[in-house]
Protein backbone atom coordinates (compact mmCIF):
# COMPACT_ATOMS: atom_id res chain seq x y z
CA UNK A 1 0.00 0.00 0.00
CA UNK A 2 0.97 3.96 -0.44
CA UNK A 3 1.79 6.31 1.93
CA UNK A 4 0.10 9.35 1.17
CA UNK A 5 0.48 12.28 3.11
CA UNK A 6 -1.45 15.84 2.90
CA UNK A 7 -0.58 19.70 3.82
CA UNK A 8 -1.79 21.12 5.92
CA UNK A 9 -4.23 18.84 8.16
CA UNK A 10 -5.93 21.73 8.97
CA UNK A 11 -6.99 25.52 8.30
CA UNK A 12 -8.83 28.37 8.97
CA UNK A 13 -9.04 30.98 5.99
CA UNK A 14 -11.32 33.97 5.62
CA UNK A 15 -13.23 33.97 2.69
CA UNK A 16 -11.98 35.35 -0.40
CA UNK A 17 -8.75 33.70 -0.26
CA UNK A 18 -7.01 30.37 -1.49
CA UNK A 19 -6.04 28.17 -0.06
CA UNK A 20 -2.70 25.24 -1.89
CA UNK A 21 -3.33 21.99 -0.53
CA UNK A 22 -0.26 19.34 -0.65
CA UNK A 23 -0.30 15.43 -1.28
CA UNK A 24 3.15 13.80 -1.35
CA UNK A 25 3.17 9.92 -2.32
CA UNK A 26 6.34 7.60 -0.70
CA UNK A 27 6.07 6.06 -4.64
CA UNK A 28 5.67 6.37 -8.13
CA UNK A 29 1.99 6.42 -9.35
CA UNK A 30 0.05 7.59 -12.45
CA UNK A 31 -3.15 8.65 -11.01
CA UNK A 32 -3.81 11.02 -8.25
CA UNK A 33 -7.56 12.01 -7.36
CA UNK A 34 -9.13 14.90 -5.46
CA UNK A 35 -12.16 14.69 -3.20
CA UNK A 36 -14.16 16.55 -1.20
CA UNK A 37 -15.70 15.44 1.67
CA UNK A 38 -18.56 18.19 2.85
CA UNK A 39 -19.93 18.08 6.34
CA UNK A 40 -22.06 14.91 7.04
CA UNK A 41 -21.72 13.60 3.74
CA UNK A 42 -20.38 11.10 1.50
CA UNK A 43 -17.03 11.70 -0.80
CA UNK A 44 -17.36 13.68 -4.30
CA UNK A 45 -14.31 13.49 -7.03
CA UNK A 46 -13.35 16.58 -7.70
CA UNK A 47 -11.00 15.65 -10.40
CA UNK A 48 -8.28 13.21 -11.58
CA UNK A 49 -4.83 14.52 -12.11
CA UNK A 50 -2.29 12.81 -14.27
CA UNK A 51 0.82 13.17 -14.65
CA UNK A 52 2.12 15.65 -17.26
CA UNK A 53 -1.14 16.30 -18.71
CA UNK A 54 -4.32 18.70 -17.59
CA UNK A 55 -6.50 17.64 -14.36
CA UNK A 56 -9.77 15.98 -15.61
CA UNK A 57 -12.57 17.52 -13.74
CA UNK A 58 -16.20 15.44 -12.53
CA UNK A 59 -19.70 17.41 -13.45
CA UNK A 60 -19.69 20.52 -11.20
CA UNK A 61 -16.25 21.51 -10.90
CA UNK A 62 -14.01 23.53 -12.63
CA UNK A 63 -10.34 24.58 -12.93
CA UNK A 64 -10.70 28.20 -12.36
CA UNK A 65 -12.18 27.12 -8.50
CA UNK A 66 -9.89 24.15 -8.29
CA UNK A 67 -7.16 24.46 -10.02
CA UNK A 68 -4.96 21.18 -9.79
CA UNK A 69 -0.86 20.79 -10.30
CA UNK A 70 0.77 17.75 -11.14
CA UNK A 71 4.50 17.93 -11.83
CA UNK A 72 5.89 14.70 -11.50
CA UNK A 73 4.75 11.19 -9.93
CA UNK A 74 4.73 11.59 -6.52
CA UNK A 75 3.02 14.80 -5.84
CA UNK A 76 0.40 16.74 -6.37
CA UNK A 77 -1.39 20.20 -4.77
CA UNK A 78 -4.91 21.33 -5.46
CA UNK A 79 -5.35 24.89 -4.69
CA UNK A 80 -9.52 26.50 -3.46
CA UNK A 81 -9.52 29.69 -4.60
CA UNK A 82 -11.43 32.84 -3.59
CA UNK A 83 -13.24 30.91 -0.69
CA UNK A 84 -16.44 30.93 0.55
CA UNK A 85 -18.22 29.47 3.79
CA UNK A 86 -19.24 26.62 1.24
CA UNK A 87 -15.96 25.21 0.74
CA UNK A 88 -15.58 24.49 4.56
CA UNK A 89 -15.08 20.43 3.82
CA UNK A 90 -12.46 18.08 4.40
CA UNK A 91 -10.23 17.81 1.31
CA UNK A 92 -8.96 14.53 0.87
CA UNK A 93 -6.22 12.96 -1.73
CA UNK A 94 -6.10 9.70 -3.19
CA UNK A 95 -3.97 7.02 -5.52
CA UNK A 96 -4.44 4.24 -7.39
CA UNK A 97 -1.59 1.93 -7.11
CA UNK A 98 -3.08 -1.03 -7.61
CA UNK A 99 -6.13 -2.17 -9.73
CA UNK A 100 -9.32 -1.71 -8.30
CA UNK A 101 -7.94 -0.28 -5.12
CA UNK A 102 -7.43 3.42 -3.90
CA UNK A 103 -5.20 4.59 -1.05
CA UNK A 104 -6.41 8.04 0.71
CA UNK A 105 -4.36 10.74 2.21
CA UNK A 106 -5.20 11.88 6.21
CA UNK A 107 -6.75 15.33 4.87
CA UNK A 108 -7.23 18.62 5.04
CA UNK A 109 -9.84 20.07 7.02
CA UNK A 110 -11.26 23.53 5.85
CA UNK A 111 -12.76 25.82 7.69
CA UNK A 112 -13.64 29.52 5.66
CA UNK A 113 -15.21 32.25 7.92
CA UNK B 1 -25.16 5.20 -13.83
CA UNK B 2 -23.79 3.96 -10.66
CA UNK B 3 -24.75 3.84 -7.25
CA UNK B 4 -24.19 2.99 -3.71
CA UNK B 5 -26.79 3.05 -1.06
CA UNK B 6 -26.21 1.98 2.67
CA UNK B 7 -28.31 2.44 5.80
CA UNK B 8 -28.27 5.43 7.12
CA UNK B 9 -27.04 6.30 10.86
CA UNK B 10 -25.85 6.34 13.32
CA UNK B 11 -25.74 2.85 14.71
CA UNK B 12 -25.01 2.66 18.37
CA UNK B 13 -23.83 -0.89 19.98
CA UNK B 14 -22.94 -2.16 22.96
CA UNK B 15 -19.71 -3.71 23.23
CA UNK B 16 -19.71 -7.24 22.28
CA UNK B 17 -23.03 -7.00 19.73
CA UNK B 18 -23.11 -7.90 16.04
CA UNK B 19 -22.85 -5.73 13.43
CA UNK B 20 -24.29 -5.50 10.37
CA UNK B 21 -24.56 -2.64 7.89
CA UNK B 22 -26.32 -2.62 4.63
CA UNK B 23 -25.17 -1.83 1.61
CA UNK B 24 -26.47 -2.59 -1.81
CA UNK B 25 -25.32 -0.64 -5.42
CA UNK B 26 -26.52 -0.05 -8.94
CA UNK B 27 -23.86 -0.77 -11.48
CA UNK B 28 -22.62 -2.02 -15.18
CA UNK B 29 -20.89 -4.58 -15.75
CA UNK B 30 -18.74 -6.21 -12.86
CA UNK B 31 -17.86 -3.79 -10.34
CA UNK B 32 -15.34 -4.35 -7.23
CA UNK B 33 -16.96 -3.41 -3.91
CA UNK B 34 -14.99 -2.01 -1.21
CA UNK B 35 -15.72 -1.03 2.62
CA UNK B 36 -13.66 1.88 4.12
CA UNK B 37 -13.37 3.10 7.40
CA UNK B 38 -12.96 6.69 8.52
CA UNK B 39 -11.70 6.55 12.72
CA UNK B 40 -12.28 10.26 13.94
CA UNK B 41 -10.00 12.45 13.14
CA UNK B 42 -8.68 10.75 10.34
CA UNK B 43 -8.59 9.96 6.33
CA UNK B 44 -10.49 6.66 4.71
CA UNK B 45 -8.58 3.58 4.78
CA UNK B 46 -9.11 0.17 3.13
CA UNK B 47 -11.43 -2.32 5.13
CA UNK B 48 -11.73 -4.97 3.06
CA UNK B 49 -12.49 -5.47 -0.65
CA UNK B 50 -14.73 -8.48 -2.80
CA UNK B 51 -13.60 -8.19 -6.94
CA UNK B 52 -16.00 -10.93 -8.06
CA UNK B 53 -19.10 -12.46 -6.87
CA UNK B 54 -19.71 -14.94 -3.86
CA UNK B 55 -15.94 -13.62 -2.86
CA UNK B 56 -15.29 -12.92 0.92
CA UNK B 57 -13.19 -9.82 1.61
CA UNK B 58 -12.49 -10.13 5.57
CA UNK B 59 -10.47 -8.28 8.00
CA UNK B 60 -9.78 -7.05 11.48
CA UNK B 61 -13.06 -9.74 12.39
CA UNK B 62 -15.11 -7.63 9.92
CA UNK B 63 -16.49 -9.45 6.47
CA UNK B 64 -18.79 -8.41 3.59
CA UNK B 65 -19.78 -11.49 0.78
CA UNK B 66 -20.23 -10.12 -3.08
CA UNK B 67 -23.47 -11.37 -3.63
CA UNK B 68 -24.32 -10.61 -7.07
CA UNK B 69 -28.17 -12.06 -7.02
CA UNK B 70 -29.04 -9.59 -4.00
CA UNK B 71 -26.15 -6.50 -5.83
CA UNK B 72 -26.01 -6.39 -1.93
CA UNK B 73 -22.05 -6.22 -0.11
CA UNK B 74 -22.80 -6.05 3.77
CA UNK B 75 -20.60 -5.76 6.50
CA UNK B 76 -20.94 -7.73 9.24
CA UNK B 77 -18.54 -8.53 12.39
CA UNK B 78 -19.71 -10.89 14.72
CA UNK B 79 -18.48 -8.59 18.06
CA UNK B 80 -17.81 -5.38 18.29
CA UNK B 81 -15.63 -3.09 20.17
CA UNK B 82 -15.53 0.39 21.78
CA UNK B 83 -12.50 1.15 18.68
CA UNK B 84 -14.65 0.07 16.18
CA UNK B 85 -16.13 3.26 16.43
CA UNK B 86 -15.58 5.24 13.16
CA UNK B 87 -17.76 6.08 9.94
CA UNK B 88 -18.10 3.01 7.55
CA UNK B 89 -18.23 3.61 3.73
CA UNK B 90 -19.58 0.93 1.13
CA UNK B 91 -17.78 1.92 -2.62
CA UNK B 92 -17.85 0.47 -6.01
CA UNK B 93 -15.34 0.55 -8.74
CA UNK B 94 -16.53 -0.74 -12.40
CA UNK B 95 -13.54 0.17 -14.31
CA UNK B 96 -10.14 -0.19 -12.91
CA UNK B 97 -9.55 2.55 -10.15
CA UNK B 98 -11.11 4.99 -11.61
CA UNK B 99 -14.38 7.50 -10.13
CA UNK B 100 -15.07 5.30 -6.98
CA UNK B 101 -18.51 5.63 -6.42
CA UNK B 102 -19.11 5.95 -2.53
CA UNK B 103 -22.31 5.52 -0.54
CA UNK B 104 -23.29 7.75 2.41
CA UNK B 105 -21.68 6.80 4.70
CA UNK B 106 -22.79 4.65 8.29
CA UNK B 107 -21.80 6.08 11.35
CA UNK B 108 -21.13 3.44 14.14
CA UNK B 109 -20.96 4.49 18.09
CA UNK B 110 -19.88 1.67 20.55
CA UNK B 111 -20.71 1.94 24.39
CA UNK B 112 -18.76 0.41 26.96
Amino acid sequence: SAVISQKPSRDICQRGTSLTIQCQVDSQVTMMFWYRQQPGQSLTLIATANQGSEATYESGFVIDKFPISRPNLTFSTLTVSNMSPEDSSIYLCSVGQSQETQYFGPGTRLLVL
Amino acid sequence: GNSVTQMEGPVTLSEEAFLTINCTYTATGYPSLFWYVQYPGEGLQLLLKATKADDKGSNKGFEATYRKETTSFHLEKGSVQVSDSAVYFCALDSGGYQKVTFGIGTKLQVIP
